[in-house]
């Protein structure tokens, strides 16, 4: 079974710093997929990035990137000149080529400060 | 465009009183859909997911049901509910064709179980 660990529960920014969120997983396949969620107070969660395993590149979306280390099984998320909007719960999530679940992590609470 | 709706927003029930919580997508067809749970401060559990109606599939054992009654309709019940029923409840679809894996989450409703 996949598991998806995401070693600081809590993380505070400086508005306008870089700050970089850990996720490490574990699997046995070869083709997978990878994404992170923000869920802001109100709840909503959002698809922020995703990467396909199969990619070399790392995906990139603005102020939000990737580090995806295939062989470490590393899948860090890289938020450039942090707003304060960016305050939220982050979760790193899991999918594997066979059935339908997404795994996700125990989730990153991020604090910008002003 | 499509949009996830998710009703109530929020809810107090007493144990033991029948619970029914739905989710409805729109502007696509022949979605998957899932229910979640997140307990306070905590990552997500998988509950149900639904590749077609009337086909659900259980992840944990537990006091809730799901039924897909409609292709866009997903809907969480429960006889008799209990206090560890309380959390956030989360609804989310992913597109039934093609190689898109990511998932896309309604607003969620926030049960209280008194």
């Amino acid at each position: 079974a996949q598991t998806v660990t995401q070693s600081q529960p809590e993380m505070s920014v400086q508005e306008a710093e870089t700050v970089t969120l850990s996720c490490t997983y574990d699997t046995s396949e070869n083709n997978y997929y990878l994404f992170w969620y923000k869920q802001p107070p109100s709840r909503q969660m959002i698809l922020v990035i995703r990467q396909e395993a199969y990619k070399q590149q790392n995906a990139t979306e603005n102020r939000f990137s990737v580090n995806f280390q295939k062989a470490a099984k590393s899948f860090s998320l890289k938020i450039s000149d942090s707003q304060l909007g960016d305050t939220a719960m982050y979760f790193c999530a899991f999918k594997g080529t066979a059935g339908n679940m997404l795994t996700f992590g125990g989730g990153t609470r991020l604090m910008v400060k002003p | 465009s499509q949009t996830i709706h998710q009703w109530p927003a929020t809810l107090v029930q007493p144990v033991g009183s029948p619970l029914s919580l739905e989710c409805t997508v729109e502007g696509t067809s022949n979605p998957n859909l899932y229910w979640y749970r997140q307990a306070a401060g905590r990552g997500l559990q998988l509950l149900f997911y639904s590749v077609g109606i009337g086909q659900i599939s259980s992840e944990v054992p537990q006091n809730l049901s799901a039924s897909r009654p409609q292709d866009r309709q997903f809907i969480l019940s429960s006889k008799k509910l209990l206090l560890s029923d309380s959390g956030f409840y989360l609804c989310a679809w992913k597109t039934g064709f093609g190689n898109s894996y990511e998932q896309y989450f309604g607003p969620g409703t926030r049960l209280t179980v008194t």
